[in-house]
């Protein structure tokens, strides 16, 4: 079956500097992929999201980039501020024709001033 | 407009009782998601509906959950005789078009389910 693997949290970083979350799939086909955050007290909300081989997602300075030959989608940043600090989840959909999405267990991102 | 509500916000109920949890989407998306999400873990697909219809509850897990979404805009997920394991923020999403895989799912808030 499908999964996402994220990176376990909490992921602790001082303002401005640089952020990468690693997330890795299992599926069949090509699936779409998708980075959404939850910010504290708020709902899921997509960030960015790649539906092919070699696709960049990018949104709010984040990107992620599909790489089929890995099977990954690692979420990167340059520079985070406090407000980047969130819960973040990996997921796929559209492997072997099913369009329900895969959800990662979400890594949480701490950022200081 | 306003974006994909979810009611209560919290409910506590004892184990062995009714509840319903509510789910307004984003008006004009056909397409309406649950999920259960439990502390520490990414959302879980419970069932998924295209208009009225539900067109796929392979994520339900047993047969005291049901969902209906009978004028294809409002969602009610059911749970028959509550279980402390049923405790969970249960999540609401809709989308747009017909459920593809590119397209963006916009969540409500979610319910904190607790079951005492």
């Amino acid at each position: 079956g499908n999964s996402v693997t994220q990176m376990e949290g909490p992921v602790t970083l001082s303002e401005e500097a640089f952020l990468t979350i690693n997330c890795t799939y299992t599926a069949t086909g090509y699936p779409s992929l998708f980075w959404y955050v939850q910010y504290p007290g708020e709902g899921l909300q997509l960030l960015l999201k790649a539906t092919k081989a070699d696709d960049k997602g990018s949104n709010k300075g984040f990107e992620a980039t599909y790489r089929k030959e890995t099977t990954s989608f690692h979420l990167e940043k340059g520079s985070v501020q406090v407000s980047d600090s969130a819960v973040y989840f990996c997921a796929l959909s559209g492997s072997g024709g099913s369009y329900i999405p895969t959800f990662g267990r979400g890594t949480s991102l701490i950022v200081h001033p | 407009g306003a974006g994909v509500s979810q009611t209560p916000s919290n409910k506590v109920t004892e184990k062995g009782k009714y509840v319903e949890l509510r789910c307004d989407p984003i008006s004009g998306h056909t397409a309406l998601y649950w999920y259960r999400q439990s502390l520490g873990q990414g959302p879980e697909f419970l069932i998924y509906f295209q208009g009225t219809g539900a067109a796929d509850d392979s994520g339900l897990p047993n047969d005291r959950f049901f969902a209906v979404r009978p004028e294809g805009s409002v969602s009610t997920l059911k749970i028959q005789r509550t279980e402390r394991g049923d405790s969970a923020v249960y999540l609401c999403a809709s989308s747009l078009s017909t459920g593809g895989s590119t397209d963006t799912q916009y969540f409500g808030p979610g319910t904190r389910l607790t079951v005492l």
